[in-house]
């Protein structure tokens, strides 16, 4: 039984770029969350979707960030224009439940983005 | 003051030894509390959850929470080089956004 899926594994991008992060959850998950892990730095929250939907983007900077999760295909967190401060890693985890039960999340390993 | 405070270590430990790793926390909102393992540039691993005041054990691994001091205590047993990682604790109320603390470095020596 796969793991929770992430790709690319490393990625650099000029100030300015775009990424985009790719994560396939875990087989019969549904409920994908994102996080981010700044150096020296817990992991955060950033966003909870389940499929076609964005249950809560609370976490997410207001600006050039997005996420989606579509009936086909991995969810994807894209960051527009990346900044230096958009350094990070990015994980993705799954749960097999969501809202009050989701507390069981299965962590994928992660994106290290790299802004030059 | 944080939601979440962990120690971050460093600790090292001779094989064999007890390790008693610890958070504190301030919501009592806090209901379901996590431990996650995470090895060096790889994603955390979820090791073990618990949702009630007391003890849990899995093999090597026992789970303390008190709620009533809001802390939490992950133990481990006859410890092993293969356990030197970074353990984060992580705790939520009853929804899916997880608070993590920094993480504990740990390093188990042969």
């Amino acid at each position: 039984n796969a793991g929770v899926m992430q790709n690319p594994r490393h990625l650099v991008r000029r100030r300015g770029q775009e990424a985009r992060l790719r994560c396939s959850p875990m087989k019969g998950h549904s409920h994908v969350y994102w996080y981010r892990q700044l150096p020296e730095e817990g992991l955060k929250f950033m966003v909870y979707l389940q499929k076609e939907n964005i249950i809560d983007e609370s976490g997410m900077p207001k600006e050039r960030f997005s996420a989606e999760f579509p009936k086909e295909g991995p969810s994807i967190l894209r960051i527009q224009q990346v900044v230096r401060g958009d350094s990070a890693a990015y994980f993705c985890a799954s749960s097999p439940r969501g809202a009050g039960l989701s507390y069981e999340q299965y962590f994928g390993p992660g994106t290290r983005l790299t802004v030059t | 003051q944080k939601e979440v405070e962990q120690d971050p270590g460093p600790l090292s430990v001779p094989e064999g030894a007890i390790v008693s790793l610890n958070c504190t926390y301030s919501n009592s909102a806090f209901q379901y509390f996590m431990w996650y393992r995470q090895y060096s540039r790889k994603g955390p691993e979820l090791l073990m959850y618990t949702y009630s005041s007391g003890n849990k054990e899995d093999g090597r691994f026992t789970a303390q929470v008190d709620k009533s001091s809001k802390y939490i205590s992950l133990f481990i047993r006859d410890s092993q080089p293969s356990d030197s990682a970074t353990y984060l604790c992580a705790m939520t109320g009853s929804n899916y956004k997880l608070t993590f603390g920094k993480g504990t470095l740990l390093t188990v020596n042969p």
